[in-house]
């Protein structure tokens, strides 16, 4: 277990609709990470937070959108979905954002677009 | 552009003898950091090990060994005497940005298959 807590774990829904992915940090980590996982587009950075503030951006799309609140967790908005956002969302967490910090990942969500 | 080659998509070996996955990494940024990380049939995310652009010595942390050779932009992941439950997928990352920020890009994996 690494610490990282992500809900729900299995999320279906259909086109066109909206959903919010959760995650929990590790105690005491300020920074949190944003992954997709899929067969097509492999492990993808979306999105780094490091104490409420973005630090970081990838290959987010435009219909998602996230943010950190003051109690360090984290949510992740993915709007008009489509079927080619189905795929495992991991949430990471670090200590301190910088370089050669460890990242410790959640267990993941896996959205289902049908 | 940042890259992450990670060319042998399956790999078999034999339990209790040693492997080696290869990473190669294209960047031209002098402040990198490289990892890999371990994903079982159970889906989650595992962080191996860590090796830092400017680290002079090699990475090691217990049966796990990075062959870093900056030159070559190779960073190759050495599993010492494998054991079964080191079957699963292995990914190679690198991690670059500022003090801003840090994006990571991923490898498309390989797939370890240790045989009794």
């Amino acid at each position: 277990d690494s610490g990282v807590t992500q809900t729900p774990k299995h999320l279906i829904t259909a086109t066109g609709q909206r959903v919010t992915l959760r995650c929990s940090p590790r105690s005491g980590d300020l920074s949190v990470y944003w992954y997709q996982q899929s067969l097509d587009q492999g492990l993808q950075f979306l999105i780094q937070y490091y104490n409420g503030e973005e630090r970081a951006k990838g290959n987010i799309l435009e219909r998602f959108s996230a943010q950190q609140f003051p109690d360090l967790h984290s949510e992740l908005n993915l709007s008009s979905l489509e079927l080619g956002d189905s795929a495992l969302y991991f949430c990471a967490s670090s200590l301190t954002g910088v370089l050669a910090d460890t990242q410790y990942f959640g267990p993941g969500t896996r959205l289902t677009v049908l | 552009a940042q890259k992450i080659t990670q060319t042998q998509p399956g790999m078999f070996v034999q339990e209790k003898e040693a492997v080696t996955l290869d990473c190669t990494y294209d960047t031209s940024d002098q402040s990198y950091g490289l990892f890999w990380y371990k994903q079982p049939s159970s889906g989650e995310m595992i962080f191996l090990i860590y090796q830092g652009s400017y680290d002079e010595q090699n990475a090691t942390e217990g049966r796990y060994s990075l062959n870093f050779q900056k030159a070559r932009k190779s960073a190759n992941l050495v599993i010492s005497a494998s054991q079964l439950g080191d079957s699963a997928m292995y990914f190679c990352a690198m991690r670059e940005g500022n003090t801003g920020g840090f994006k990571t890009i991923f490898g498309a994996g390989t797939r370890l298959f240790v045989k009794a």
